[in-house]
Order: C-alpha cells, then structure tokens, then sequence
C-alpha cells in the first residue's frame, strides 16, 4: 500500500515554462488536495476536489490548474512558471464516507524551484 | 476562512523535559488535525482530534472546540522529536483546512 505517490520529487523550472505535477493515490479517497508550504510558513490550499470530475479552488489557486478524471490521480499543472511559485508542493488524500472523522493523508512533496 | 494560530513560534527543550504546543482557532471547526514535519520535510499524521482528548505514546492532544483552542502535549521529548509541528483546523464542509504557521521544536542531547 504506497499511499499518497507524488512526483518528481524535485524541479528545476525557468520563467515561463510549464509543467504538471503528479499525484497519485491507491487508498480510494474520495477527498484530494493540493498545498503549498513557502519557507517557514504553514500550507496553504491551491485546489481540491471531492470526487472524479469536481474541483474547486481553495485559498491561493492564481497560476495552478487542476484536473481530477480518476479517483486516483489529481494532477497540478503550472502554466507560466513565476519566482512567486517557488515552494513544496504537498498532494493529500482523505475518505469522507460514512464516519466523517478521518485525517488527511500527505504525500513527501515536491520541491520546485523556478528561476 | 479560518485563522489558526500557533504558539510558541519556536521552541527548545533539553532531552526529557515536557512541553505544551497551542493551536487557537478564530471559528467553529469540526475538524482539527496535528502533524509533526520531520527535518526531511515529510508530513506525519499525529491526531485527528476535533474534540476531546487522545493519547499515542509519549504525545497526546486535546481540543476544547467550544473554547477554539487545542492542546499537544509532548512528555519525556526525544531529539527524535525535533521538527515543526503544525495544527489545522476545517470547518464543517469537509473541504478547506486552514494551517497555523507551526511551531519548531529542537530537543537538544
């Protein structure tokens, strides 16, 4: 059971390039998320989805685009890489079914640094 | 949304002392979670405590909602320990949760 997979682990960006960011769960999760960590802060919500098919934005979404096709996978996309993007990029998962008392589940992150 | 605060800021402790780790939240949440971020930056699942009170080893956690605040206690602390402990609290849709910006914990031998 891997859990919450995310890739690359690391990244090199120049301004202006694209890229996707790829997470992946095998827990059937219905919940996913996508969260930014900038240095010495705590995350913060780009995107999430609560199902195949529905996305919606969280906090901080300007730059980032998702899309949600499986249960398994919720993949980042990054357009126009900027500096301000610059960050740890956590993917997590949760089960909301029945007993809404369950915690979220991290991947390790992505660390993308754009330049 | 919801404000999540932390306190304190930073925090060291010699081995084998105790601490008391505070998460304040500005709103009504029905879900509030703690996680300890190793020096590797992984994320470790510690509590999901909206309410009451619960134990795992050495650590246990608290969370009075109708008082917006909750509690990680961390007894006889290890270097093992040291890292950032964050909390985050979510309201009632399931949906958002909104982190305080930690609490970083260096134990010292």
């Amino acid at each position: 059971n891997a859990g919450v997979t995310q890739t690359p682990k690391f990244r090199i960006l120049k301004i202006g390039q694209s890229m996707t960011l790829q997470c992946t769960q095998d827990m059937n999760h219905n919940y996913m998320y996508w969260y930014r960590q900038d240095p010495g802060m705590g995350l913060k919500l780009i995107y999430y989805s609560v199902g195949a098919g529905i996305t919606d934005k969280g906090e901080v979404p300007n730059g980032y685009n998702v899309s949600r096709s499986t249960t398994e996978d919720f993949p980042l996309r990054l357009e126009l890489a900027a500096p301000s993007q610059t960050s740890v990029y956590f993917c997590a998962s949760r089960l909301i079914a029945g007993d809404p008392n369950q915690p979220q589940h991290f991947g390790d992150g992505t660390r993308l640094s754009i330049l | 949304g919801i404000q999540v605060e932390q306190s304190p800021p930073d925090l060291i402790l010699q081995e084998g002392a105790n601490s008391t780790l505070r998460c304040n939240f500005s709103d009504s949440v029905n879900n509030l979670q703690w996680f300890h971020q190793n020096p590797w930056g992984q994320l470790i699942n510690l509590f999901y405590i909206p309410s009451g009170t619960k134990q795992n080893g050495r650590l246990s956690a608290t969370t009075v909602a109708t008082e917006r605040y909750s509690l990680l206690y961390i007894s006889s602390s290890q270097t093992t320990d040291s890292g950032v402990y964050f909390c985050a609290a979510g309201g009632y849709n399931f949906n958002k949760f909104y982190f305080g910006s930690g609490t970083k914990l260096n134990v010292k031998p």
